[in-house]
């Protein structure tokens, strides 16, 4: 089975530091990730992606993620937060037998001023 | 390009009731997947359709969830006898289908209440 975790349903930050949101993957083989994110009342947009290319995958708006194998993880990164940058951010995988995404439940991001 | 749209954007019905929800994907995608976000989740795969064929329906709840994609283009999520635990947000997404784990492009959703 394959499936998510992110850690950490809520993270703040203030305006100018470091984002980092949690995402851990748990598969039998390599998976492709996704991450995306939510803005009240919008749909789902996507930031990035990786499908087994380059480890370190950069995304729209400044947000880039890192696979790493050895840890299982795919978090997302950006190193200067915005408060546009408040949202929902949903780290997903695709199963292996198909196209349906796997999301995880979710990080809300607040950024304070 | 427009983008996916879905109609209603709220819908409130009384249990027991029979609802639709409409999903218009982007012009040209092959792909189209249905999705239930629950208060705090993240969304739940219900259904994909590959043209006009649900290629996996694995992930609707129960036989009170149906779903059509008759030409290919617009899918209707159809909802019987609504219960107040299908309250969600229902999403679609569309993607062109050239392989496998193509970007899929979401609507706003529909926000459904079971009163």
């Amino acid at each position: 089975a394959q499936s998510v975790t992110q850690l950490g349903s809520h993270v703040s930050v203030s305006e100018g530091a470091l984002v980092l949101l949690r995402c851990n993957y748990s598969s039998s083989v390599p998976p492709y990730l996704f991450w995306y994110v939510q803005y009240p009342n919008q749909g789902l947009q996507l930031l990035l992606k990786y499908t087994s290319a380059a480890t370190l995958v950069k995304g729209i708006n400044g947000f880039e993620a890192e696979f790493k194998k050895s840890e299982t993880s795919f978090h997302l990164t950006k190193p200067s937060a915005h408060m546009s940058d408040a949202a929902e951010y949903f780290c997903a995988v695709i199963k292996n037998t198909g196209n349906q995404f796997y999301f995880g439940t979710g990080t809300s991001l607040t950024v304070i001023p | 390009g427009a983008g996916v749209s879905q109609t209603p954007s709220n819908k409130v019905t009384e249990k027991g009731k029979y609802v639709e929800l409409r999903c218009d994907p982007i012009s040209g995608h092959t792909a189209l997947y249905w999705y239930r976000q629950s208060l705090g989740q993240g969304p739940e795969f219900l259904i994909y359709f590959q043209g006009t064929g649900a290629a996996d329906d694995s992930g609707l709840p129960n036989d009170r969830f149906f779903a059509v994609r008759p030409e290919g283009s617009v899918s209707t999520l159809k909802i019987q006898r609504t219960e107040r635990g299908d309250s969600a947000v229902y999403l679609c997404a569309s993607s062109p289908d050239r392989g496998f784990a193509e970007t899929q492009y979401f609507g706003p959703g529909t926000r459904l209440l079971v009163l």
